[in-house]
């Protein structure tokens, strides 16, 4: 089965500072992984995805991740906090295989980004 | 916006009565997912399907059913509602694979 653990239930950064929410991840073979944020009373908005090639990513409003085999990790990163960017960020893993497989969330992180 | 409609959007009903969920999309995207949200878990997954007639449970299915009969519809049944389903519950939809997967503004369900 796969999983997503994200470690953090809140992350607080300073605006302006850079800033990191963490995620790692369980899954049969490779993966497909996914940034998401929602902010309140929202459905979710994709940020950006890794699905092979370049294990940096760059997605929307001047976000990043970066996948890592070896750790099953893709943190989420930005240079320079805003305040705009506080919401609520989750990640998600889909297995890459040819059945038909799910997309599992994480419990989310809450990032608070105090001018 | 990607053309997926959640209703109702808020509802409240009584403990043991049946409710339905509707999610249409206008993408004909393959997946259609149900999640729940609640505050300490995230996004957990109840049902999803990946055709017409083809479902599979998620980590949270017990409780619940689905049914997809047209390529646009997934609805969601509780079958008798507790108060341990009141919880906002986001639909979503997606082509499989490395392909985004789009969601719904959310349906507020409050059982009391």
């Amino acid at each position: 089965a796969q999983s997503v653990a994200q470690p953090e239930d809140q992350v607080n950064v300073a605006e302006g500072n850079p800033l990191t929410v963490k995620c790692t991840y369980s899954v049969s073979g490779n993966p497909y992984l996914f940034w998401y944020v929602q902010y309140p009373n929202r459905g979710l908005q994709f940020l950006l995805k890794y699905i092979t090639g370049d294990n940096l990513v760059k997605g929307s409003y001047g976000f990043e991740a970066e996948f890592n085999k070896s750790q099953t990790s893709f943190h989420l990163k930005k240079p320079s906090a805003l305040v705009s960017d506080s919401a609520l960020y989750f990640c998600a893993v889909r297995a890459l295989t040819s059945g038909n497989t799910p997309l599992v969330f994480g419990k989310g992180t809450r990032l608070s980004v105090i001018a | 916006d990607a053309g997926i409609t959640q209703s109702p959007r808020h509802k409240v009903t009584e403990t043991g009565t049946p409710v339905t969920l509707r999610c249409h999309q206008t993408e004909n995207h393959r997946y259609m997912y149900w999640y729940r949200q609640d505050p300490g878990h995230g996004l957990r997954l109840i049902h999803y399907s990946y055709g017409v007639k083809d479902t599979d449970k998620g980590e949270v299915s017990d409780g619940y059913s689905v049914s997809r009969s047209k390529t646009e519809d997934f609805l969601l049944t509780l079958e008798s509602a507790t108060s341990s389903q009141t919880s906002v519950y986001f639909c979503a939809i997606s082509q499989g694979g490395g392909t985004e997967a789009f969601f719904g503004q959310g349906t507020r369900l409050t059982v009391v």
